[in-house]
């Protein structure tokens, strides 16, 4: 499984954008980079994905680099209720049809100050 | 509200005990995941069903188990208990698993979680 690393903690004031960097050296050709959250100890909510191209929809940006071994997720104005552990995801599809898993990492914890 | 559900909210039981977690899918989604959180060992990916049929499995024990019934719920049994067990158990569910290369993501949607807690 390709493996991730996150910084650990990061701090970010409210309005500003949150930029959380993630690094995937070694990503192969097919395999997309996933972005979860998950808020205090609820279950992880999607946030957005990408295989080359910089992706955004209504909750985030994501920024891959070209060489795809790093990318940066992109919340353009984060507010209190983004505080949570963001998990960067290289998504693990089986050779089985049908068969997929997610392989968490340790994730940021991201705190949005007032 | 992720649209999937999951009874209880929590567990105390004792060591050695058996229990059995339920997931309801949101409607219309063929493939349920089970995770197990802990403390010292994150959020890991414990197994995967498809439409009533096993397709991925992570660390799960081999005390643990898990199915998936006709009308799409599943459920995990936990046996032999043991203190290491505690953790929230979170059950995921997704329209379809994503196919290998695919630019479409059916995303999986957690649900609240059950807190096991072993005494």
């Amino acid at each position: 499984d390709a493996k991730t690393t996150q910084p650990p903690s990061m701090d970010c004031a409210e309005g500003r954008a949150a930029n959380l960097p993630c690094n995937h050296s070694t990503i192969s050709g097919n395999e997309y980079v996933y972005w979860y959250r998950q808020i205090h100890s609820q279950g992880p909510q999607y946030i957005i994905h990408g295989l080359k191209n910089n992706e955004t929809n209504e909750m985030a940006s994501l920024i891959i680099t070209e060489d795809r071994k790093s990318s940066t997720l992109i919340l353009p104005h984060a507010t209190l209720r983004d505080t949570a552990v963001y998990y960067c995801i290289v998504r693990v599809v089986g050779t089985q049809g049908g068969s997929e898993k997610l392989v968490f990492g340790k994730g940021t914890k991201l705190t949005v100050n007032p | 509200d992720s649209g999937v559900t999951q009874t209880p909210k929590h567990l105390i039981t004792a060591t050695g005990q058996r229990v059995t977690l339920r997931c309801s899918p949101r409607s219309g989604d063929l493939s349920v995941y089970w995770y197990q959180q802990s403390l010292d060992q994150g959020l890991q990916f414990l197994i995967q069903y498809y439409n009533g049929e096993e397709r991925a499995k992570g660390n799960i024990l081999e005390r643990f188990s898990a199915q998936q019934f006709p009308d799409l719920h599943s459920e995990l049994n936990l046996s032999s208990l043991e203190l290491g067990d505690s953790a929230l158990y979170f059950c995921a569910s997704s329209r379809l698993p994503g196919l290998a290369g695919g630019s479409s993501y059916n995303e999986q949607f957690f649900g609240p979680g059950t807190r096991l807690t072993v005494l």
